[in-house]
Formats: structure tokens, sequence, C-alpha cells
């Protein structure tokens, strides 16, 4: 069976900072994974996905994600953040049917 | 292309009352979910399917049933509300391993 762990259901950073929003799977096959942003009052938008074609995965407005088979992990990460970054981000995972997502890490940008 | 649409947008229920959320795609994808999105609990898979007259249970399936006669359309069957039904529901399809779209989501409340 497969899970995906978001670590923080919170995190605040100053704008211009570096955004890491850590993700953890489990999976006893290789798994495909996925990063979905959720602005406010909207539904979810992808953000970037791994399907071991590279373990560094470039997405839209700017993100980035790198998929360590060793840590089982696949975290989010921006060098510089910016106030329309603010929103709720998902990690999640599919290995068969189903795609399974985390618990969700809200994102603070402060100015 | 419509993508997924979801009817209806917003349904107040009365404990013990059943109804159907109606879910549709037109993008041909074999794979369709139901989730459901409450605060904290991230998105939690209810039942999905793989094809055409092929179900299976999620994370959360208990008091939700599901059929998939068509390709296109996937309906959610509320048996018999309850307060703890009161949620976000977001109906999903993709192709396997590939983005998953989502429709724009209704909101349910239980009284």
């Amino acid at each position: 069976a497969q899970s995906v762990t978001q670590l923080g259901s919170h995190v605040s950073v100053s704008e211009g900072a570096l955004v890491l929003l850590r993700c953890n799977y489990s999976s006893s096959v290789p798994p495909y994974l996925f990063w979905y942003v959720q602005y406010p009052n909207q539904g979810l938008q992808l953000l970037l996905k791994y399907t071991s074609a590279a373990t560094l995965v470039k997405g839209i407005n700017g993100f980035e994600a790198e998929f360590k088979k060793s840590e089982t992990s696949f975290h989010l990460t921006k060098p510089s953040a910016h106030m329309s970054d603010a929103a709720e981000y998902f990690c999640a995972v599919t290995t068969t049917g189903k795609l399974i997502f985390g618990q969700g890490t809200t994102l603070q940008v402060k100015p | 292309n419509a993508g997924v649409t979801q009817t209806p947008k917003f349904q107040v229920l009365k404990t013990g009352q059943s109804m159907t959320l109606q879910c549709a795609q037109d993008m041909n994808h074999e794979y369709m979910s139901w989730y459901r999105q409450d605060p904290g609990m991230g998105l939690r898979l209810i039942h999905y399917s793989v094809g055409a007259g092929i179900t299976d249970q999620g994370e959360v399936p208990n008091g939700y049933n599901v059929s998939r006669s068509t390709t296109e359309d996937f309906p959610l069957r509320l048996l018999s509300a309850a307060p703890s039904q009161t949620s976000v529901y977001f109906c999903a399809s993709r192709q396997q391993y590939n983005e998953q779209f989502f429709g724009p989501g209704t909101r349910l409340t239980v009284l």
C-alpha cells in the first residue's frame, strides 16, 4: 500500500526566502509522485510530477522537487518566495489505480 | 472541452436523506476518483475507478456508493447522510500516471 506524509501543516517564510515543503512517501514499488497547489477557494492545480525520467523535476512558477529513493522523499523547493505563492500544497503518490494525497501544507509568505 | 464537471455546486441535506453527486468528464480518461476535503485532513480518497464497470474502495468508503457504467460518468451516492459527511467533494479524472484533473467541487452540508 502507498502513503504520503507531509511534514509540517503550516510553513511561514519571508518574501524572497527559500521555500522548502517536505514530503515523504511509502511504497513497495517504484512510485509516481506529484505536487499540487490549491489557492484559496479554488481547485487543485498540478505543479510538477515525477515519473522516473529524472530525479530533479522542474515545475511551474519556479518550483522544483527532487526524488530521493534512499530517503523516500520528494521535497518541494523554490529559491525565492513570492507573495503569490501563499496557498496550500499537496504531495501525492500513485503506483496502481489510487492517487493518494498527503494532509497538505499551508504556505504563508510574509512581506 | 469542458474537462471535469460536477453538479450540484452546493447542497444542504438533512440527516438520513440520500442524494447523488454527479460527475462527468469529456477527456476519455480511464481513471476517475472521488475525494473529500476537510480542514487539516487533506484530500481523502473515497472511491475510484480504472475503467467502465470497474470500481474499488479508497481510504474512506463507508457511507458512499459508486458505479461506472460509462467512461464519461462516475456518480457518487450518499446512502443515508450524516453530519460527518459535511465536506467539500471533488471528482477527478486522469490517464494512468498522468496529471489528474479536478472538478470544481461540491460543498455539502448535512444538518
